[in-house]
């Protein structure tokens, strides 16, 4: 069956460094793999979206990769800010237009 | 409107009676989608309605969900005989087309069973 693993673990790091949240998947052959950020108590707001043909996608301070061999995406935050701190869920999309989603990774920025 | 709107923000129920969910999306966009995120787990996907066509109704987890879209617009989400496992939040979400896979959530309904 369809499977996406995102590190259950929080991510703890600094201000200022480059926070990197993986995203793996296994049986699926997604057309679209989006990046969405999640605060308490709200609903998932959208990022980045990269195509299967696309290996790099970056908006501001922000960097996604994907590797359709490996099977992996990496989500990059540069010059991290305490404001950055959420929970960011990964959802790959392949034909049926229905996204399946991670359970997400917690993101905390230290002052 | 502005976003994708929900109500009621949170709802308490007792086990047993049947609930409304509502959801207006994005004017304009004709894919909706329903989903369920209970604490600490992923979204679970419950139904998708695509402009006029049939609904996705894979995602439902058993036949005492149900959820209709009037007009391509409004979308209701019914829960009958609520158990205390549906207790979760319960999210919309909109995009211009099923073809487009940038979605646009809602706010969520907080459903308790007690």
């Amino acid at each position: 069956s369809q499977k996406i693993e995102q590190n259950s673990e929080a991510l703890n790091i600094q201000e200022g460094k480059t926070a990197t949240l993986t995203c793996n998947y296994t049986n699926y052959s997604p057309a679209y793999l989006q990046w969405y950020r999640q605060d308490p108590g709200r609903g998932p707001v959208f990022l980045l979206l990269i195509r299967e043909n696309e290996k790099e996608k970056r908006k501001e301070r922000l960097k996604v990769t994907f590797d359709t061999t490996l099977k992996q995406s990496l989500f990059h935050i540069t010059a991290s800010q305490p404001a950055d701190s959420a929970t960011y869920l990964c959802a790959l999309t392949g034909g049926s237009y229905i996204p399946t989603f991670g359970r997400g990774t917690s993101l905390i920025v230290h002052p | 409107g502005a976003g994708v709107s929900q109500s009621p923000s949170n709802k308490v129920t007792e086990k047993g009676k049947d609930v409304e969910l509502r959801c207006d999306p994005i004017s304009g966009h004709t894919a909706l989608y329903w989903y369920r995120q209970s604490l600490g787990q992923g979204l679970e996907f419950l139904i998708y309605f695509q402009g006029n066509s049939a609904p996705d109704k894979s995602g439902l987890p058993s036949d005492r969900f149900s959820a209709e879209r009037t007009g391509g617009s409004v979308s209701t989400l019914t829960i009958q005989r609520t158990q205390q496992e549906d207790s979760a939040v319960y999210l919309c979400a909109s995009s211009l087309k099923g073809e487009n896979p940038e979605q646009y959530f809602g706010p969520g309904t907080r459903l308790t069973v007690t």
